[in-house]
């Protein structure tokens, strides 16, 4: 069975930072494209970034570009998400998900709250 | 970037009622386009892949069609577990992108 859990959120101020993670395990992690996607409260999905399978590729969307950065750790089956310079508007679940399209495979979240 | 436009953003429907979403992609997607359902507090929960592929084990009464920048999903017969946001999401290109929701409630 896929699994993917989530941990590291918790409550950050402005300015700070933060790195959540995801182990996963049920399938050949070093074999996918993992990818980060998160929702603020009370509103709707946003796709993060994505990293693949070695880790020689990254893309991130835009609000968080230069500020964030997505590895991982095949041999841990560990995907991570490194959150710097954090804001207000980066208050959200992050939840890792599994596949470049994304798709079926998403962990529980982690909540991440950035508040003075 | 693609604009993923859902419409509506909520409804109201009865039990056994048919439902339909629609979403409009800001330019051309091909089929490459997902559902998704989500309750509160949950992960959302992954239905439809390619515009109109079931996911194995998703009810027959939920279904999707459409191609190029105008697709439908459509709960054929509404149930009270099928209460839950709904939201779809292209891959065609970076950034992923997802609609805004809709939000189905029972009347």
């Amino acid at each position: 069975e896929v699994q993917l859990v989530e941990s590291g959120g918790g409550l950050v101020q402005p300015g700070g930072s933060l790195r959540v993670s995801c182990v996963a395990s049920g399938f050949t992690f070093s074999s996918y494209w993992m990818s980060w996607v998160r929702q603020a409260p009370g509103k709707g999905l946003e796709w993060v970034a994505n990293i693949k399978q070695d880790g020689s590729e990254k893309y991130y969307v835009d609000s968080v570009k230069g500020r964030f950065t997505i590895s991982r750790d095949n041999a841990k089956n560990s995907l991570y998400l490194q959150m710097n310079s954090l804001r207000a508007e980066d208050t959200a679940v992050y939840y890792c998900a599994r596949g470049y399209r994304i798709g079926q495979h998403w962990g529980q979240g982690t909540l991440v709250t950035v508040s003075s | 970037d693609i604009q993923m436009t859902q419409s509506p953003s909520s409804l109201s429907a009865s039990v056994g009622d048919r439902v339909t979403i629609t979403c409009q992609a800001s330019q051309d997607i091909s089929n490459y386009l997902n559902w998704y359902q989500q309750k509160p507090g949950k992960a959302p929960k992954f239905l439809i892949y390619d515009a109109s592929n079931l996911e194995t084990g998703v009810p027959s009464r939920f279904s999707g069609s459409g191609s190029g920048t105008d697709f439908t999903f459509t709960i054929s017969s509404l149930q009270p577990e099928d209460i839950a946001t709904y939201y779809c999401q292209q891959y065609d290109n970076l950034p992923l992108t997802f609609g805004g929701g809709t939000k189905v409630e029972i009347k």
